[in-house]
């Protein structure tokens, strides 16, 4: 099973500031997975990042607010940028496992914005 | 659009009882279905997982089944535990090549000694 880190595990941020969030995975995976989780909701898939290539995004998320790295098969980046009370969220990071059946997650980074 | 549905919402049990956890979803085209806890901060750990070809799958004292054609999964959590305490969430992955997951809302499930 894959093994995935977070930086950072939580911070509070003031609004109008920007927070990168990296994700560690100690295998070389080709999909990683980007979501969000508010307060009280289910979790919601903020954007596909494969290496290489550009992010896939969902809709309801874009790429000028959350950009998204993936330099390598077990690294990424995901920034929330200029941000607001309302991006108050756990942000997690996700792998599937090979053949896509298993899906492992990391810990979260729990972002409070004042 | 694939929706998913968890009821009930929460849950409060006494310790010992055996407990249904139901999850609908309106897309019955699905690769597989999983059920993950999620303990207060912390991220998901994944519990059991069933193939859109299997009918149920289980791990001690959790047993996952699963109707695909009517859209619908349960969890059973067998004599439960204090430690059985947390958030349960089902969550659905499209057939055909289409490789994200969606969760419903969950089950937050509190197990008092």
């Amino acid at each position: 099973s894959a093994v995935i880190s977070q930086k950072p595990s939580r911070d509070i941020c003031q609004r109008g500031t920007s927070l990168t969030i990296q994700c560690q995975v100690d295998s070389q995976v080709t999909m990683m997975f980007w979501y969000r989780q508010q307060p009280g909701q289910s979790l919601t898939l903020i954007a596909t990042a494969n290496q290489g290539s550009e992010a896939t995004y969902e809709s309801g998320f874009v790429i000028d607010k959350f950009p998204i790295s993936r330099p390598n098969l077990t690294f990424s980046t995901l920034t929330v940028s200029n941000m607001s009370p309302e991006d108050s969220s756990i942000y997690l990071c996700s792998v599937p496992e090979t053949g896509e059946e298993t899906q492992y997650f990391g810990p979260g980074t729990r972002l409070l914005v004042l | 659009k694939q929706e998913v549905t968890q009821i009930p919402a929460a849950l409060s049990v006494p310790e010992g009882e055996n407990l249904v956890l139901n999850c609908s979803f309106t897309d019955s085209a699905i690769y597989n279905l999983q059920w993950f806890r999620q303990d207060p901060g912390k991220g998901l750990t994944s519990l059991l997982l069933i193939q859109s070809s299997q009918r149920e799958q289980t791990s001690g004292r959790l047993n996952a089944s699963l109707d695909k054609s009517s859209g619908r999964s349960t969890l059973y959590i067998a004599a439960s535990q204090p430690g059985d305490s947390a958030t349960y969430l089902c969550a659905v992955r499209g057939a055909g090549g289409y490789n994200k997951l969606i969760f419903g809302a969950g089950t937050r499930l509190a197990v008092h000694p």
